[in-house]
């Protein structure tokens, strides 16, 4: 089975842009989740979806904001960035259940300059 | 709300050693619980889950047993490898909240 695939693997932004990073989660998996990691904050929730609603949400600014399509599959989008916004997201996908553990793309590094 | 407590890094061991990465959490309900590796560079690896207490998950030589009564999970390997230098995560899901929460890693570092 593929992983979960996250592309771009790497992204260089300005202040005030938006970006849109892209997850596709393994197969069969119809929970998406996704984190941000930062070396002073560590990992952080941001959301999750399961069958395009979301189900769950972090304290994050309305700025970040995901949506999911019917074959599972996730996008999430950041607008008006900041130059705290330069983190590792991750995306993780996962059968349904607090037993099923998280299966973690290796990550989209974004830079805001 | 939930939350998790894992002892601070960097941990430095030399190979062969023993390794013990202690953590503990507070949850609502029933977390399952796991641990994950992040390897430099990498997003982070399923190490090894428990779902019930007195489960023991294992793999790759480590092991960490689910204690309700004191709400540890702590990480265990008997002999270190430099190969096993990474960032680990302690993280239940479920309780309150239902999404993974991680406590801030302990980065190992084995030395030859």
């Amino acid at each position: 089975k593929a992983g979960v695939t996250q592309t771009p693997r790497y992204l260089i932004k300005t202040r005030g842009q938006q970006v849109t990073l892209s997850c596709s989660p393994i197969s069969g998996h119809r929970s998406v989740s996704w984190y941000q990691q930062t070396p002073g904050q560590g990992l952080q929730f941001l959301f999750e979806y399961f069958s395009e609603t979301q189900r769950n949400k972090g304290n994050f600014p309305g700025r970040f904001s995901g949506r999911q399509f019917s074959n599972s599959r996730s996008e999430m989008n950041v607008s008006t960035l900041e130059l705290g916004d330069s983190a590792l997201y991750l995306c993780a996908s996962s059968y349904v259940g607090s037993g099923s553990p998280l299966h973690f793309g290796n990550g989209t590094r974004l830079t805001v300059t | 709300g939930d939350s998790v407590t894992q002892m601070e890094g960097p941990v430095t061991l030399s190979e062969e050693a023993f390794l013990t990465i202690n953590c503990t959490y507070t949850a609502t309900g029933y977390p399952s619980l796991f641990w994950y590796v992040q390897y430099p560079g990498e997003g982070l690896q399923l190490l090894l889950k428990a779902t019930k207490a007195d489960d023991k998950g294992s793999n790759k030589g480590f092991e960490a047993t689910y204690r309700k009564e004191t709400t540890s999970f702590h990480l265990e390997k008997g002999s270190v490898q430099v190969s096993d230098s990474a960032v680990y995560f302690c993280a239940p899901r479920g309780g309150s909240q239902g999404n993974l929460i991680f406590g801030k890693g302990t980065k190992l570092s084995v030395k030859p």
